[in-house]
Parts: C-alpha cells; structure tokens; sequence
C-alpha cells in the first residue's frame, strides 16, 4: 500500500486561482519531496522539506510540513495553464521513498 | 547536464514473451531507482540500488522480474516472462543519494497484449 495519499484527486481551477493538495502519511518520515508529471512523461522534482523543517518556498511553490498530523500541503499561488499536471507527494523512511496516487491538476486558461 | 536516459520509449510484446529495459542515470549518481507506474496511480517502487549493490527489493517480483547494475552505472530490468498486468511505464530515477531528490527519465510504455 502506499504511504502518502494525495487529496483531492482532482482539482479544476481557473487561471490565476491558487490550488492546493494536500498529502497524509502513515509513519515517521526523514522527508517528504513533491513531485510534477506532465502527461506521458517522467516526474520532475519540485521541492523537498526535511522532517525538522515547517514550510518552504520556491518560486510560486510553498509546502508545509505537520508531523504531528503526519500531512503536507502543496500550494501553487497565481497558477497557470501550464501548471496543468498530476503532482505526487514521496515520503522518505529509512532510506526508502514511497509515492502516493497524485492529484490531477487542470488549470483553466 | 544530460539527464536520465532510458530506452526503449514504448515497446508492446505477447504474454510470455520476456523484454529489457535500459537506463543510464545521470553521472556521479549513485543511487538508481526503477519503478512501476500503472495508469491512474503513483510510482512504485520496484528496486533501488546503491551503486551496484540491492538497497531495497522488497516489491520486485522475483519470480518473473531481475535487475542488475553493471559496474554502479548503468542498469537493465528485464521481465521473463510477461504478464497483462505488467502493463506500466516504467521509470528510472537516479539521485546523488537515497535521501535527495531523484532525477527520472522519460519512462518505458510497456504494453503486453
């Protein structure tokens, strides 16, 4: 079974609107990366948070990390058509990465 | 910096039929990753690698699946012999270690008909 569960499962949003999906897990992590897949190709990474750290930045990105509620979020402020992708949370333990089902993004121009 | 490379990009085979797969990670990475990816879900893990030494196998079927990493570089996975379910993309990921982020390639479409 996988670790991270993404949710929603899919988000439909207009251009310029914020989307957000959140990301729960089971057990103890050492970190937990977020991921982009674009239709039909390979996983690009985004970001990565460290289980000691709460939240992190990067460019229209922000992710927080609650370990007491074992659960991420993934915010993409100002979004874009291009943003359109299925996003994946991993989780790391003991040297083992483990993926979620994603949420599927749509981004309305 | 060249990426993960990985061949071929779609291959469709017969039930029973074996069939390989190819991935050069990125240079100096010493980590490599292969996993499954069925339409619809994440990525599973099937083995990661350490250089040229077995981290984790724990979800790679034995019986039908093998891989192995030539001298910590390159690797091949290979699938003898095929099942309909074995249907997935296949995706090689390198990283420079387990606890970093990984770097994939484009994926292997693989179809058993």
């Amino acid at each position: 079974s996988q670790q991270g569960e993404e949710d929603p499962q899919a988000l439909s949003i207009q251009e310029g609107e914020n989307a957000t999906m959140n990301c729960s897990y089971k057990t103890s992590i050492n970190n937990l990366q977020w991921y982009r897949q674009n239709s039909g190709r390979g996983l690009v990474h985004l970001i990565l948070i460290r289980s000691n750290e709460r939240e992190k930045h990067s460019g229209r990105l922000r992710v927080t990390l609650d370990t007491s509620k074992k659960s991420s979020s993934l915010l993409i402020t100002a979004s874009r058509a291009a943003d359109t992708a299925s996003y994946f949370c991993a989780t790391l333990n003991a040297g083992k990465s483990t993926f979620g089902d994603g949420t599927t993004l749509t981004v309305k121009p | 910096e060249a990426g993960v490379a990985q061949s071929p990009r779609y291959k469709i085979i017969e039930k029973r039929q074996s069939v390989a797969f190819w991935c050069n990670p990125i240079s100096g990475h010493a980590t490599l990753y292969w996993y499954q990816q069925i339409l619809g879900q994440g990525p599973k893990l099937l083995i990661q690698f350490q250089n040229n030494g077995v981290v984790d196998d724990s979800q790679l079927p034995k019986d039908r699946f093998s891989a192995e990493r030539l001298k910590g570089v390159d690797s091949t996975l290979k699938i003898q012999p095929a099942k309909l379910e074995d249907s997935a993309v296949y995706l090689c990921a390198s990283s420079l270690g387990a606890a970093l982020e990984a770097f994939f390639g484009q994926g292997t479409r693989l179809t058993v008909v």
